[in-house]
């Protein structure tokens, strides 16, 4: 299976706004409402931001949102800060009964 | 708190079996409702889906992998573990046990990640 399509990088100012996307297939984030989101620093674990599409679990900031077209997902951050820098990947659910995660981005607080 | 552990070799030769535990602590692996998972990283890369098996005993594996990849568990160990038979240069990676929820990636728990090198 091909890995999940996003930018290899954004960046943007603190308190400005950024959309990372995640590019799929009508057999992964078409077909799904299964789209997560993860927050990597590394050498640490990654974290859930964001399930379902558009849900964040307790303890997430709601600067964090998320929305799906299609076959493209997006997350959202908004009031960006400067702990937000960190790779962000996003995740989907697949007609193969399996996951497939996208390539990662990397955000740059500037 | 549920807390998992990976455990195992740093260091396999090529051709050879990578072997890894991943111990649940704080919880039981028999909990209903749990996909027990592992994930990998490969140097400077994105996340790779490895497989997960479902608290009943039920295995689903990435695609590309399947034909090399075991994921068992052992209950009375409260353990979880990763055979990836064949290995190559190309399965360097650090390699992650997970909890998923439901089964639709939902990785809310994670291990700290093993590295493991593949080198003779």
């Amino acid at each position: 299976q091909s890995a999940l399509t996003q930018p290899a990088s954004v960046s943007g100012s603190p308190g400005q706004s950024i959309t990372i996307s995640c590019t799929g297939t009508s057999s992964d984030v078409g077909g799904y409402n299964y789209v997560s989101w993860y927050q990597h620093h590394p050498g640490k674990a990654p974290k859930l931001m964001i399930y379902d599409v558009s849900n964040r679990p307790s303890g997430v900031s709601d600067r964090f949102s998320g929305s799906k077209s299609g076959n493209t997902a997006s997350l959202t951050i908004s009031g960006l800060q400067a702990e937000d820098e960190a790779d962000y990947y996003c995740s989907s659910y697949t007609s193969s009964s399996s996951l497939v995660f996208g390539g990662g981005t990397k955000l740059t607080v500037l | 708190q549920v807390q998992l552990q990976e455990s195992g070799p740093g260091l396999v030769k090529p051709s050879q079996t990578l072997s890894l535990t991943c111990t649940v602590s704080g919880g039981s692996i028999s909990s209903s409702g749990y996909y027990w998972s592992w994930i990998r990283q490969h140097p400077g890369k994105g996340l790779e889906w490895i497989g997960y098996i479902y608290y009943s005993g039920s295995t689903y594996y990435n695609p590309s992998l399947k034909s090399r990849v075991t994921i068992s568990v052992d209950t009375s160990k409260n353990q979880f573990s990763l055979k990836l038979s064949s290995v190559t240069a190309a399965d360097t990676a650090v390699y992650y046990c997970a909890r998923d929820s439901l089964g639709y990636g939902d990785y809310y728990l994670w291990g700290q990640g093993t590295p493991v090198t593949v080198s003779s």
